[in-house]
């Protein structure tokens, strides 16, 4: 079975420009999440979905962070504008649906200057 | 504030001998407990939960141990192999429905030849 997928796996950015990130979770799984995990830190959850529905984004800076899962099957986290602490691993996580085992993707490393 | 957290940042044992890692949690409302293995450059897997209703699970070669009393969570690893080397977190989740994984700061298990 294929895991969770990311892309990029690493990105970097100079401060104020626009970033992007693409997860494809694993197929038929219905809960989505974003975490950002800070160097040294536990992963922090951003945002997660369910199918296509925000279920909690009570984490996700509003003001520069976004997150879609249109089809209820990919989803992108975006930011802009970037700011130096946002230089972090982003992981993306799937589970078959809420409270289900978390299956995590590698990450994409983002460096911001 | 409510949080998890590890007592020993880094951890080194002997090739052979077992491993415990320690946890502590704030919030008695949790009722799910989760531990993962992080290796570098990967996202965190799911190595064993327990629920708060146990105080003991035990998977292969791997132990968790919950003291509801004094709101601390512990893995075992017996018989500690140099692939066990990596970042260990302990996450929580708080109340039904909600699903919502908070995630220690995580320690580091070295493991020497």
């Amino acid at each position: 079975e294929a895991g969770v997928a990311q892309s990029p796996r690493y990105k970097i950015i100079e401060k104020r420009q626009s970033v992007a990130f693409w997860c494809n979770p694993i197929s038929g799984h219905a809960t989505l999440y974003w975490y950002q995990q800070i160097l040294g830190q536990g992963p922090k959850l951003l945002i997660q979905f369910q199918n296509n529905g925000v279920v909690d984004d009570s984490q996700l800076p509003k003001d520069r962070f976004s997150a879609e899962r249109l089809k209820g099957v990919d989803s992108t986290l975006k930011i802009q504008p970037a700011k130096l602490e946002d230089s972090a691993v982003y992981l993306c996580a799937s589970s078959l649906d809420r409270g289900n085992e978390q299956f995590f993707g590698p990450g994409t490393r983002l460096t911001v200057l | 504030g409510e949080s998890v957290g590890l007592h020993l940042p880094t951890l080194s044992v002997q090739e052979g001998d077992n491993s415990i890692i320690n946890c502590a949690y704030s919030n008695s409302a949790s009722d799910y407990f989760i531990w993962y293995k992080q290796e570098s450059g990967k996202g965190p897997q799911f190595i064993i939960d327990i629920r708060s209703n146990m105080d003991k699970r035990q998977g292969q070669r791997v132990t968790v141990l919950l003291n509801k009393t004094v709101k601390h969570l512990s893995l075992q690893i017996a018989a500690t192999q140099p692939g066990d080397s990596a970042v260990y977190f302990c996450a929580e989740s708080r109340g039904s429905g909600t699903y919502k994984y908070i995630f220690g700061t995580g320690t580091r298990l070295k493991v020497l030849a």
